[in-house]
């Protein structure tokens, strides 16, 4: 069975503090690796990851993938309050349909 | 990425009534997906809406109970019958966005549909 597996569940940090959430995968068919930022209704698009050791990266966020282990990283430096949400992994399969981890709730305190 | 809304933005519900979501792209897309999403839970694929067809439920999911709508490349709807308190969800439309795809689809969601259902 296709499961898609985040750790930690949640996590609290002081504004500054750097973050790493981690994914790991088990999907027939995988075409990507997706991260979404969810703070109220919709999931904000971060990165999408198909091959594996190369890092993406946007402002204080980078990710990158490790075919290999069937795993992902999501990182986060200087950590601002902004940056409290849930952190949702998801993988595509062939068809583009989504498989969503339950997700990584970040808390980071001023 | 395409510009995706989706209306109501929220609304509450009687049991057994029924709801219809529409979602609208500011652009032709070829995937359509609709998800939803329960209190405290992650996002559960419910279908691809197919242009021209019918829908690819997923299981555990009917077409009498979430029929899909897809009359065109920028336009879908997904409603929620014979509601029950179950049914409390967010429900959000998402579109592959725009690309060759030989690398793979970034997936775009719209704002959601929160429903409660009483």
């Amino acid at each position: 069975e296709d499961k898609v597996v985040q750790s930690p569940l949640s996590l609290v940090v002081h504004e500054g503090d750097t973050v790493t959430l981690n994914c790991s995968y088990e999907v027939t068919n995988f075409r990507s690796l997706l991260w979404y930022k969810q703070e109220k209704k919709a999931p904000t698009f971060l990165f999408m990851l198909t091959s594996s050791g190369i890092e993406k990266k946007s402002g204080r966020l980078s990710s990158i993938l490790d075919k290999k282990e069937l795993s992902s990283i999501l990182n986060i430096t200087a950590t601002q309050t902004g940056d409290s949400a849930i952190y949702l992994c998801a993988v595509a399969d062939s068809w583009g349909k989504l498989q969503f981890g339950a997700g990584t709730q970040v808390v980071v305190t001023p | 990425s395409a510009v995706i809304s989706q209306k109501p933005s929220r609304d509450i519900c009687q049991r057994g009534t029924s709801l219809t979501i529409q979602c609208q792209v500011d652009s032709q897309v070829t995937m359509m997906f609709w998800y939803r999403q329960q209190p405290g839970q992650s996002l559960t694929l419910i279908a691809t809406a197919n242009q021209g067809s019918e829908a690819t439920y997923e299981s555990g999911f009917v077409i009498d109970k979430f029929p899909i709508s897809r009359p065109n490349l920028t336009f879908s709807t997904l409603t929620v019958s014979n509601m029950s308190p179950e049914d409390s969800s967010i429900y959000l439309c998402s579109v592959e966005g725009p690309g060759t795809g030989r690398m793979g689809y970034e997936q775009y969601f719209g704002p959601g549909t929160r429903l409660t259902v009483t």
